[in-house]
């Protein structure tokens, strides 16, 4: 299947810190991505859906100017959790699929715990 | 919307013996149903699709079998083995890989040796 990689594996920061999550499709263009987050022994939820080029459509109750998306490119995906709090802290995840992919592949993850 | 059901939440099997994981799905739009296996602290891993316009998939001790009248979907895992256990979700989306998947609550299942 087709690899996507997400950085980092996990993260701890201070309260009131940004943090980055980068997710990379390695042999396909993603054309479409989706960033999902995921609490201890829970299902996914999805948090945004972004096409390349365009803004990121977000889920009902998520906040855009938190949680930044910015998918620029066919092959990167970036969500940067601004201002993070405590109650930020969980499993982010991304996924990604492409018009020569159709099926939906995901990153490994992140971790992110605040302190 | 799409609202995808899952269970049971926990199977426990012997080695060697099938496990079989039931999902049923509200929006006949939908036409595409993966099914992904998550270890502990990591992403999702896709196993196994089935699109809407095929009944039965296998690969090897895997299968997946749709039923698009009664909107249900299962999973079969034969000869199961202690690698085997995981977290299983179920999904559905109406395009393919395309649109948002929305998954179910997930099935942890332990194949004890």
């Amino acid at each position: 299947g087709a690899v996507v990689s997400q950085h980092p594996s996990w993260v701890i920061c201070k309260s009131g810190t940004s943090v980055k999550i980068e997710c990379r499709s390695l042999d396909f263009q993603a054309t479409t991505m989706f960033w999902y987050r995921q609490f201890p022994k829970q299902s996914l939820m999805l948090m945004a859906t972004s096409n390349e080029g365009s803004k990121a459509t977000y889920e009902q109750g998520v906040e855009k100017d938190k949680f930044l998306i910015n998918h620029a490119s066919l092959t990167l995906s970036t969500l940067t959790v601004t201002s993070a709090h405590p109650e930020d802290s969980s499993f982010y995840i991304c996924s990604a699929t492409g018009t020569l992919v159709e099926k939906l592949f995901f990153g490994s993850g992140t971790q992110l715990s605040v302190l | 919307g799409e609202n995808v059901e899952q269970h049971p939440s926990t199977l426990s099997v012997q080695e060697g013996d099938s496990a079989v994981i039931k999902c049923t799905y509200s929006d006949s739009a939908s036409n595409y149903f993966p099914w992904y296996k998550q270890e502990l602290g990591k992403g999702p891993q896709l196993i196994i699709d089935i699109r809407s316009n095929v009944g039965e998939k296998k690969d090897q001790r895997i299968a997946v079998t749709l039923n698009k009248t009664a909107k249900h979907f299962s999973l079969h895992i034969t000869e199961t083995q202690p690698e085997d256990s995981a977290v299983y979700f179920c999904a559905a989306s109406m395009n393919s890989g395309n649109t948002p998947l929305v998954f179910g609550k997930g099935t942890r299942l332990s194949v004890i040796a």
